[in-house]
C-alpha cells in the first residue's frame, strides 16, 4: 500500500523542548518537502530536499531542523527556538526536480502545553 | 515576492448548482498549476493540474488556465454536499530552478446546501 505516512497525529511540546515529527514514504520519491499550516492560511514551506543527503530551507526555517538520511524518511524536529510551535505540519514528496506534483501525509498537529 | 491569491469565501453555493473557484498568481513563467481540496482537519488532496492554456475536464472538475491574465480557476459542476471544503491553489515555483517547489494560495472555502 503505497503512500505517504506521518506520525504521530498529535504532538504536545512542554516550553524549552525539542520535538521531532516522523514523514515516511514509500513512493520511490526523490524530493519531500515540510509545511506549515496555521488556521485559515495557506501552507507554508519549512525545509524541502531533492535528494539524500541533501535538504534546502524554505521560507520559514529558523526554529526547525531536518535530515535526509534515506530517501524514504524526511523528520523534522521543532526546536527550542521556534517560538510559536502550534501548527499543523504537513509532510509532501514528488518526483521533484522537473516534476511539481506533491502528494501529502496525513499530518501532525502540533499543541504547546 | 511571488504570490498565489485566492478569495478566502466562503463562497456558497446550492447543491446541484455550479461551483467557481478562482486564483490569481503573480510570476508570469510559471507553468504548471494545481488544486488540492482539504477537508477540515484533513491534509490535501490533489483533485486536478493543468498545464496548458484552456480547459482540462476530469469529471465533475474543469480546471481553466490563462496565462496571458496569469488566471487559474476551478469549476464543479453539480455541487454536492460532500464537496464543501477548502481548495487550495498551488503553482510552482519558476524562480527557484528545478526545485519541484509550489507556492500555494490560502484557499477558497467552499460550502455546498442541501
Amino acid at each position: 500500500d503505497g503512500g505517504i505516512t506521518q506520525s504521530p497525529k498529535y504532538l504536545f511540546r512542554k516550553e524549552g523542548q525539542n520535538v521531532t515529527l516522523s514523514c515516511e514514504q514509500n513512493l520511490n520519491h526523490d524530493a519531500m518537502y515540510w509545511y506549515r499550516q496555521d488556521p485559515g492560511q495557506g501552507l507554508r514551506l519549512i525545509y524541502y530536499s531533492q535528494i539524500v543527503n541533501d535538504f534546502q530551507k524554505g521560507d520559514i526555517a529558523e526554529g526547525y531542523s531536518v535530515s535526509r538520511e534515506k530517501k524514504e524518511s524526511f523528520p523534522l524536529t521543532v526546536t527550542s527556538a521556534q517560538k510559536n510551535p502550534t501548527a499543523f505540519y504537513l509532510c509532501a514528496s514528488g518526483a521533484g526536480w522537473n516534476e511539481e506534483t506533491q502528494y501529502f501525509g496525513p499530518g501532525t498537529r502540533l499543541l504547546v502545553l | 515576492q511571488k504570490e498565489v491569491e485566492q478569495n478566502s469565501g466562503p463562497l456558497s453555493v446550492p447543491e446541484g448548482a455550479i461551483a467557481s473557484l478562482n486564483c490569481t498568481y503573480s510570476d508570469r513563467v510559471s507553468q504548471s498549476f494545481f488544486w488540492y481540496r482539504q477537508y477540515s482537519g484533513k491534509s490535501p488532496e490533489l483533485i486536478m493540474s493543468i498545464y496548458s492554456n484552456g480547459d482540462k475536464e476530469d469529471g465533475r472538475f474543469t480546471a481553466q488556465l490563462n496565462k496571458a491574465s496569469q488566471y487559474v480557476s476551478l469549476l464543479i459542476r453539480d455541487s454536492q454536499p460532500s464537496d464543501s471544503a477548502t481548495y487550495l491553489c498551488a503553482v510552482n515555483d519558476r524562480g527557484s530552478g528545478n526545485t519541484g517547489k509550489l507556492i500555494f494560495g490560502q484557499g477558497t472555502t467552499l460550502q455546498v446546501k442541501p
